[in-house]
């Protein structure tokens, strides 16, 4: 079973415009990664937080984490047409070595 | 570094046929996961292979089978197609699969079943 799940499922915005994507997940975790998928194609990491960072930044792209309510959000800034793809979350935590996936938002962003 | 690469990228079988797909991580990494990706139930785990050893598996039946040589290339195996089967199967890499360790996957390979 799913333990993210990415909120909302799908998102539309114009060129420049910031997006903001949520994740929300059911148990303890070590770490939450967030990916990004083009048009059924192989997943491309984008940025792991632990579960003792609070937030986190790369490029355009900017990720909280909140382990009280379980959540975590992924804003992306200024949009482009190429961010165009679906965004998942994934989750591990105890001792396995597996990731636990959302079922993705898709964002389409428009020229 | 090279990424992971997964062969083949597309693959037609028909029920009742089995099928390998092989996966080569990024050199260094010791680290081999597979997922299976369909429209109805997501990305779902199918196991995971550190050193030849398989340390965790998900939920999938006895048909789905893998395992890793000793340059870290992993294969699976699936055998008795189902229809169901059809789907991407990705492979993921990472240095030492731990908890905190990012995992990198490969284009995957889009398996259709008729």
């Amino acid at each position: 079973s799913q333990q993210g799940e990415e909120d909302p499922q799908a998102l539309s915005i114009q060129e420049g415009e910031n997006a903001t994507m949520n994740c929300s997940y059911k148990t303890s975790i070590n770490n939450l990664q967030w990916y990004r998928q083009n048009s059924g194609r192989g997943l491309v990491h984008l940025i792991l937080i632990r579960s003792n960072e609070r937030e986190k930044h790369s490029g355009r792209l900017r990720v909280t984490l909140d382990t009280s309510k379980k959540s975590s959000s992924l804003l992306i800034t200024a949009s482009r047409a190429a961010d165009t793809a679906s965004y998942f979350c994934a989750t591990s935590g105890g001792s396995n070595y597996k990731l636990t996936f959302g079922k993705g938002t898709l964002l389409t962003v428009n020229p | 570094k090279a990424g992971v690469t997964q062969t083949p990228r597309y693959l037609i079988k028909t029920r009742g046929q089995q099928v390998t797909l092989s996966c080569s991580p990024i050199s260094g990494h010791r680290s081999v996961s597979w997922y299976q990706q369909t429209p109805g139930q997501g990305l779902q785990f199918l196991f995971e292979y550190f050193s030849e050893t398989q340390r965790n598996k998900g939920n999938f039946p006895g048909r789905f089978s893998g395992r890793q040589f000793s340059n870290s290339r992993s294969e699976m195996n699936v055998s008795t197609l189902e229809l169901g089967d059809s789907a991407l199967y990705l492979c993921a890499s990472s240095s030492q699969g731990g908890v905190y360790n990012e995992q990198f996957f490969g284009p995957g390979t889009r398996l259709t079943v008729l």
